[in-house]
């Protein structure tokens, strides 16, 4: 059965130092890798995805994730925080054989930004 | 604008009153979903639809019903609503197929009493 697994529900960090969020997977087989960014009282909306080819996937406001397929990992990093990042992230994982577009989530972590 | 609409954003309720959150897109997607979700618990699947009049039970479908009678509407019926239901309940919608991207609603969070 897929997992994912988020390390660390809180991460706080200052504006302008590094962002890394942790997520490790388990699939039987090689997975669709998403992050979603959750703002205060919004819906999900898709950071970045990983589906194949390139291990390094680029997305949005600057996020950047890396498939690292032997520590069955994909975290999420962002060079240089900013405030306007502060809001839950979420990893997902979807089976590559599934039909049914199932995303499983993992349980959020929470990035605050000091000033 | 492709959208995801939930109505109502916010409800409260009482023990055993039934209710429908209404759910529509109009980005004419087969998927439709239904996920709650709880502090420390992430997002977990109720129920999902691959189409018209195609429904299946997710991760934790206990208490809950769907109907998907047309392409863009989706309602989650809680039939005899309990206070362990109180939660934040998100719609998503996608393209039939593996890779696609989810596009959720704003969320609805439902408080039983």
């Amino acid at each position: 059965a897929q997992s994912v697994t988020q390390l660390g529900s809180h991460v706080s960090v200052s504006e302008g130092a590094l962002v890394l969020l942790r997520c490790n997977y388990s699939s039987s087989v090689p997975p669709y890798l998403f992050w979603y960014v959750q703002y205060p009282n919004q819906g999900l909306q898709l950071l970045l995805k990983y589906t194949t080819g390139a291990t390094l996937v680029k997305g949005i406001n600057g996020f950047e994730a890396e498939f690292k397929k032997s520590e069955t990992s994909f975290h999420l990093t962002k060079p240089s925080a900013h405030m306007s990042d502060a809001a839950e992230y979420f990893c997902a994982v979807s089976d590559r054989g599934s039909s049914a577009s199932k995303i499983i989530f993992g349980s959020g972590t929470r990035l605050s930004i000091r000033p | 604008e492709a959208q995801v609409t939930q109505n109502p954003r916010y409800l409260i309720t009482v023990t055993g009153k039934k209710l429908t959150v209404t759910c529509s897109q109009n980005m004419n997607h087969e998927y439709m979903s239904w996920y709650r979700q709880d502090p420390g618990l992430g997002l977990r699947q109720i129920y999902y639809s691959m189409n018209v009049e195609v429904t299946d039970k997710g991760d934790v479908p206990e208490g809950y019903k769907v109907s998907r009678k047309e392409k863009r509407n989706f309602p989650l019926i809680l039939e005899s609503p309990s206070p362990n239901q109180t939660s934040l309940y998100f719609c998503a919608s996608s393209f039939a197929g593996v890779v696609t991207e989810a596009f959720f609603g704003q969320g609805t969070r439902l408080t039983v009493v």
